[in-house]
């Protein structure tokens, strides 16, 4: 039963324009929210997270949005880079930070 | 660098072969945690130890085992494989209150 969701297994997107990426979840529960970015042959890193009590975090070129009504949240980029390009995976946790549910992953292409 | 060590990178065995993967935890982590991804998927949790004892479990199969040992580092066993066990194996891990992982990166495993 996959709880958190990335529809979108790709996503491509022109340099110097905005890349939003999409997840859903299921669990009403889920009250911290992750984005993590990987590269080739790395793990991944934590890129910017969100607590339930927010709509909205921003660091940098980076802004995750989160509706909770919709239990959906998006990682917009803006201006999308080259060294963007890699896969994105979101991930929820229900209050217990020891356990978080990963979405499947959005691979971006910002293309030069 | 992130500081999570993970050892191997790359593993070939046979079916029906017992492997253990390790995880160094980055200074000062008390917690570390396993995951699996296997190809188009995304990262499923396995199991979570926190300072040598087992915290979380996951979707992890009878035939795999971790545990933590008082230096902090940790090992994942593997046994009876199977070929649908071939995937990419993470570790992380964190420091109490902190919500983020840091994870290594990752130990293939492929089962012929």
């Amino acid at each position: 039963d996959q709880q958190v969701k990335q529809n979108s297994p790709s996503l491509s997107v022109q340099e110097g324009r905005i890349s939003i990426l999409n997840c859903d979840y299921t669990n009403s529960m889920f009250d911290y929210f992750l984005w993590y970015k990987k590269y080739p042959a790395e793990g991944p890193t934590f890129l910017i997270s969100i607590s339930s009590i927010k709509d909205k975090n921003e660091d940098g070129r980076f802004t995750v949005f989160l509706n909770k009504s919709a239990k959906h949240l998006s990682l917009h980029i803006v201006p999308s880079q080259p060294g963007d390009s890699a896969v994105y995976f979101c991930a929820a946790s229900a209050g217990n930070f020891n356990k978080f549910y990963f979405g499947s992953g959005t691979k971006l292409n910002v293309k030069p | 660098d992130s500081g999570v060590t993970q050892t191997p990178k790359h593993l070939i065995t046979a079916t029906g072969q017992r492997v253990t993967l390790r995880c160094s935890p980055r200074s000062g982590d008390l917690s570390v945690y396993w995951y699996q991804q296997s190809l188009d998927q995304g990262l499923q949790f396995l199991i979570q130890y926190y300072n040598g004892e087992e915290r979380a479990k996951g979707n992890i199969l009878e035939r795999f085992s971790a545990q933590q040992f008082p230096d902090l580092h940790s090992e994942l066993n593997l046994s009876s494989l199977e070929l649908g066990d071939s995937a990419l194996y993470f570790c992380a891990s964190s420091t109490q209150g902190n919500y983020g992982y840091t994870f290594g990166s990752g130990t293939r495993l492929t089962v012929v």
